[in-house]
């Protein structure tokens, strides 16, 4: 069974930080990694797809990394913002058996104070 | 644009009813899941449908039932004996049941007993 754990639950951070989010997984047989954001209330918008042949992706100030063969990932953000404040949900997409859903963490959720 | 809805936004039920919360995607996705959210814990998948006409359970399917008679809706049926129905339901596409594809997300609908 796939199992993913994200590290810290909560993060509080002064404006212009830059921070490191992490993600674990258990079984590296993956196919591919995504990185959510999810604002109170609302559904989840996709940040970073990174496929398990690929090492990182980014997009504006955020860049996500990964390693399969040890099962983690880290979701980078530069320069963080206000507006960054949500809770970020990581996915992995395989492992236990399965190549069709997804298995989420249960979140870090992120505060930068102005 | 392209998406995902979900409505209603909020949906009550009465102990005893069954109640359909609606998926409509635009996307020309050919793959459709329905995900529980509870609070402290993981999206956790219901149903899935890798094409019209077809679907499978997920890991909590007792108390749901879905259909899929169109490829761009995958309607969700919570019924009676779904002992604990309060919940945060998302629905989820995919271009394609293929495993290097990334999932879009609708923006939920809140689900409570009354």
């Amino acid at each position: 069974k796939q199992e993913v754990t994200q590290i810290p639950a909560a993060l509080s951070v002064p404006e212009g930080e830059n921070l490191v989010l992490n993600c674990s997984f258990t079984d590296s047989a993956i196919y591919n990694l995504q990185w959510f954001r999810q604002d109170p209330g609302k559904g989840l918008t996709s940040l970073l797809l990174i496929q398990s042949s690929q090492r990182e992706q980014t997009s504006g100030r955020l860049n996500a990394s990964l390693d399969k063969s040890s099962g983690r990932s880290t979701l980078y953000i530069a320069a963080s913002q206000p507006g960054d404040s949500a809770t970020y949900l990581c996915a992995v997409r395989g492992g236990g058996g399965s190549n069709y859903k997804l298995t989420f963490g249960k979140g870090t959720l992120l505060t930068v104070n102005p | 644009d392209g998406g995902i809805t979900q409505s209603p936004k909020y949906l009550f039920r009465k102990e005893g009813q069954n109640v359909t919360l609606s998926c409509e995607q635009n996307l020309n996705h050919d793959a459709m899941y329905w995900y529980r959210q509870d609070p402290g814990q993981g999206l956790r998948l219901i149903y899935y449908s890798q094409i019209v006409n077809d679907f499978q359970k997920g890991d909590i399917a007792e108390g749901y039932s879905v259909s899929r008679e169109k490829k761009e809706s995958f309607p969700l049926t919570v019924t009676s004996a779904q002992k604990n129905p309060t919940a945060f339901y998302l629905c989820a596409s995919s271009i394609g049941s293929g495993a290097s594809y990334g999932y879009t997300f609708g923006s939920g609908t809140r689900l409570t007993v009354v």
